[in-house]
């Protein structure tokens, strides 16, 4: 089955600093990725849609500038939480589709702590 | 309105017993519904899916839709302790322009006792 990883699993940092997350699929090709937030006791928020070759898609509220998505391949993604702050703590997942498929695969998520 | 609603519970069930999960959406557009088990701490997995009106069977799990409801719902029969996480509705729809998008309930919590 369709296989997606995401790395780091977990990473603490300093306020103001950058945090690069990864999320590869293995074994298939994904021209579109998504990435969610979930913070705790609360649901998966869709933050964008990473489209390969091309710019982002961002959801209503989500600082560009703030969250650096990158999709140079089609098996890599990439989301970069630049000068993180306490509040952007939270659990980050990326999912992908499998071209023609109708069903995500999420990776196992990246728990972000920023002290 | 919330797009996905959820009970968010916990629901108790015995082990052994029928354990009845529900969701409503208010797109009326959606064309697409899944089910996903998420453990604490965990990134969620697929369960189930089901795209017309009626019943899905896949082992000791079935979903049911409803669309002129906008009603979806998952049973699990013969419950058991593994089966306590959290399960989350989501609901899918094709964008104008292209592309597609799902939205995620807050989930309901499951806890199946001994």
């Amino acid at each position: 089955g369709a296989v997606v990883s995401q790395h780091p699993s977990w990473v603490i940092c300093k306020s103001g600093t950058s945090v690069k997350i990864e999320c590869r699929s293995l074994d298939f090709q994904a021209t579109t990725m998504f990435w969610y937030r979930q913070f705790p006791k609360q649901s998966l928020m869709l933050m964008a849609t990473s489209n390969e070759g091309s710019k982002a898609t961002y959801e209503q509220g989500v600082e560009k500038d703030k969250f650096l998505i990158n999709h140079a391949s089609l098996t890599l993604s990439t989301l970069t939480v630049t000068s993180a702050h306490p509040e952007d703590s939270s659990f980050y997942i990326c999912s992908a589709k499998a071209v023609g498929a109708n069903v995500l695969t999420f990776g196992a998520g990246s728990r972000l702590t920023v002290l | 309105q919330k797009e996905v609603e959820q009970n968010s519970g916990p629901l108790s069930v015995p082990e052994g017993a029928i354990a009845s999960l529900n969701c409503t959406y208010s797109d009326r557009g959606s064309q697409s519904f899944f089910w996903y088990r998420q453990y604490s701490g965990k990134s969620p997995e697929l369960i189930m899916s089901i795209y017309s009106n009626g019943d899905k069977e896949d082992g000791r799990f079935t979903a049911q839709l409803n669309k002129a409801s906008q009603y979806v719902s998952l049973l699990i029969r013969d419950s058991q302790p593994s089966d306590s996480a959290t399960y989350l509705c989501a609901v899918g729809r094709i964008l104008t322009g292209g592309g597609n998008k799902l939205t995620f309930g807050t989930g309901t919590q499951l806890k199946v006792e001994l």
